[in-house]
């Protein structure tokens, strides 16, 4: 069964300051997607990674692929309250398909 | 171009019976999965749908089941509902039966009482 484990499970900060939030798992993944969900809502594509190493740059968004497609990171620079909602990573498996497996989560809180 | 439509929104229905829910995939988006998303699970694949086909199944019990239409709509159902079924269910859309990227309609939240 694969895992996708995420960290910090939650984060509250200061608009201003910068964070990470990291998904780790032990298989292999052919691809990896970051999504952002409010409450009650359906959770909205971010990104995808493809590449080991690759790395993507969204405004103040950085995601990066692990090299050996594992792992990926989420960084945000300069936090507005705007970002509030829970992150989600999610990875495709290698054989195909569509069976994402998602993360664990991480919800983060960005105050004024 | 409309997104991924599930209806309806909400539903409450009580212990023992069934529900039918509803995915409209994104006009040309052949592939549709569903997924449970509960506080204690998190977001867990149900099962996938590829041109009226049946890809993929989750680790769920066979009350939980679904079908695709000749236009890719989706349908899943569930009988016999337990308390444990409230969640909120969610549709995804995919253009192809290799992964493309997914994109999700609003959810159903469904209640059972």
């Amino acid at each position: 069964t694969q895992l996708l484990e995420q960290s910090p499970q939650f984060l509250s900060i200061q608009e201003g300051e910068n964070l990470t939030v990291y998904c780790n798992s032990s298989s292999v993944f052919s691809s990896l997607q970051w999504y952002r969900q409010e409450p009650g809502e359906g959770p909205v594509l971010l990104v995808t990674v493809v590449t080991g190493g690759e790395v993507k740059k969204l405004k103040r968004l950085t995601f990066q692929f692990g090299d050996a497609r594992k792992d990926s990171s989420l960084h945000i620079t300069a936090a507005q309250p705007g970002d509030t909602g829970l992150y989600l990573c999610a990875g495709a498996p290698t054989g195909g398909g569509n069976k994402l497996t998602f993360g664990t989560g991480t919800q983060l809180k960005v105050e004024l | 171009k409309a997104g991924v439509t599930q209806t309806p929104r909400y539903l409450i229905k009580t212990r023992g019976q069934q529900v039918t829910l509803s995915c409209s995939p994104i006009s040309g988006h052949r592939s549709v999965s569903w997924y449970q998303q509960t506080p204690g699970q998190g977001l867990q694949f149900l099962f996938e749908y590829f041109s009226e086909t049946q890809r993929n199944k989750g680790n769920f019990p066979g009350r939980f089941s679904g079908r695709q239409f000749s236009n890719s709509r989706s349908e899943m159902n569930v009988s016999t509902l337990e308390l444990g079924d409230s969640a909120l269910y969610l549709c995804a859309s995919s253009l192809a039966g290799g992964f493309t990227e997914a994109f999700f309609g609003q959810g159903t939240r469904l209640t059972v009482v």
